[in-house]
């Protein structure tokens, strides 16, 4: 079956501009994580959906990142005023429920100018 | 808090040779440990998990770890390698109430030379 996907898988940006992030996880999961794979930090958790519930947002390293979840399924994670230490591969994965193993997409590198 | 260390950032092998890559860890409460692998131009793929029960688990592709309690440790292991295994390796915690939540460590690279 399909896995999770995302887009685009390249963003090239210059600093101050706005991006948007794509996550398409699999059918039927209903948990959703954002991750960060940074030279200088690693892979970072940024912010988890599960449900309707709250989502967990400590992960998320300043205010000018944001994401949501339309209809339980796709979510977008945006960028404001990128700044270049936020140049990184960003991850989504998604489960069936949190206990449940982590699918993790091929990524969307960005690069901020 | 938690944190993970992998202490070797590369490590080469010649095929056939047994490999070990080193995973520690801190944390208070019980844990929930992994190894992911990320092979070239691939994402992450789920190698191994320790949840609960027997201490040695195992992959399907002849790798395994054992979950060491009292060294806070969860070593992967190979007992001869292949070419194709040449990947990143990435150990993974997790724990208590926010067991969703994987704090990685830095990744080894395992080079496997013919």
């Amino acid at each position: 079956g399909a896995g999770v996907s995302q887009s685009p898988s390249n963003k090239v940006t210059e600093k101050g501009k706005d991006v948007e992030l794509r996550c398409d996880p699999i059918s039927g999961h209903t948990a959703l994580y954002w991750y960060r794979q940074s030279l200088g930090q690693g892979l970072e958790f940024l912010i988890y959906f599960q449900g309707n519930s709250a989502p967990d947002k400590s992960g998320l390293p300043s205010d000018r990142f944001s994401a949501e979840r339309t209809g339980g399924s796709v979510s977008t994670l945006t960028i404001q005023r990128t700044q270049q230490e936020d140049s990184a591969v960003y991850l989504c994965a998604s489960s069936l429920g949190h206990w449940d193993t982590q699918y993790f997409g091929p990524g969307t590198r960005l690069t901020v100018l | 808090a938690q944190s993970v260390t992998q202490l070797d950032s590369q490590v080469p092998v010649f095929e056939e040779a047994p490999v070990e890559l080193r995973c520690n860890y801190s944390s208070s409460v019980s844990v929930y440990l992994f190894w992911y692998v990320q092979y070239p131009n691939q994402g992450l793929q789920l190698l191994l998990k320790y949840l609960s029960g027997s201490t040695l688990v195992e992959s399907i592709n002849g790798f395994e770890a054992e979950f060491n309690k009292s060294q806070t440790s969860f070593h992967l292991r190979k007992p001869s390698v292949h070419i194709s295994d040449t990947a990143e390796y990435f150990c993974a915690v997790s724990e208590g109430d926010s067991s969703y939540k994987l704090i990685f460590g830095s990744g080894t690279r395992l080079l496997v030379r013919p």
